[in-house]
């Protein structure tokens, strides 16, 4: 199957500073999203993102699919930010990487 | 915006117990799947659903666990003779098939196995 691989493993932000998450991926896929995971749990999609840069308030994405690589950007951290980010990779079925997991202290 | 239902919250049964995990999907969507995450590890893929059979099943789905659409609204997932290593978060999850592939997530139903 497809490896996900994602870095950090774990992430210590104080609130206000920016960060990035990284996301490769083994081989060519029809589809990347990126999740947040809530502390109870939810998996929260906050892009879609096969290829190119999408933003959407204080997070962005860009995935370069021809290099197997995809970034998520949070700027201006808050504390609500914090818990699980993961990436997963569509080739007819998701595969998730092992995490972010991020902690942003007041 | 519409999105994907999961009931109950949170199951707790005894080991050896049978156990119908619910999901309502997306109305308009075709594709149908089940995840599961052992607590603090990765989601992994269990089975995808269309047209009314399994279409992809990991090693994990063994012959304890079913999948069923008993209506034009429901997806559940069944699991006979339960074991303590069942006990995670099992995920539902529906696309409409398209070419882009979207999966949208429910909220998850937390099995506990005693």
């Amino acid at each position: 199957g497809i490896q996900v691989e994602q870095s950090p493993p774990d992430l210590i932000l104080q609130e206000g500073a920016n960060s990035t998450l990284r996301c490769n991926f083994s081989d060519s896929v029809n589809n990347l999203q990126w999740f947040h995971q809530n502390p109870w749990g939810q998996l929260i999609n906050l892009f879609y993102i096969p290829s190119g840069t999408k933003q959407n308030g204080r997070l962005s994405a860009t995935t370069v699919a021809t290099e197997r690589y995809s970034l998520l950007y949070i700027s201006s951290s808050q504390t609500t930010d914090s818990g699980v980010y993961f990436c997963a990779v569509n080739f007819n079925k998701f595969y998730f990487g092992s995490g972010t997991k991020l902690n942003v202290k007041p | 915006e519409p999105e994907v239902t999961q009931t109950p919250s949170h199951q707790v049964t005894q080991m050896g117990q049978e156990v119908i995990l619910r999901c309502v999907p997306i109305s308009n969507h075709l594709y149908f799947y089940w995840y599961r995450q052992i607590l603090g590890q990765k989601v992994e893929f269990l089975v995808s659903f269309y047209n009314n059979e399994i279409s992809e099943k990991s090693e994990i789905f063994d012959d304890r666990f079913s999948v069923e659409r008993p209506d034009g609204s429901n997806f559940t997932l069944k699991i006979r003779s339960t074991k303590l290593e069942d006990s995670a978060m099992y995920f539902c999850a529906s696309s409409d098939g398209s070419v882009s592939d979207t999966q949208y997530f429910g909220p998850g139903t937390r099995l506990t196995v005693l």
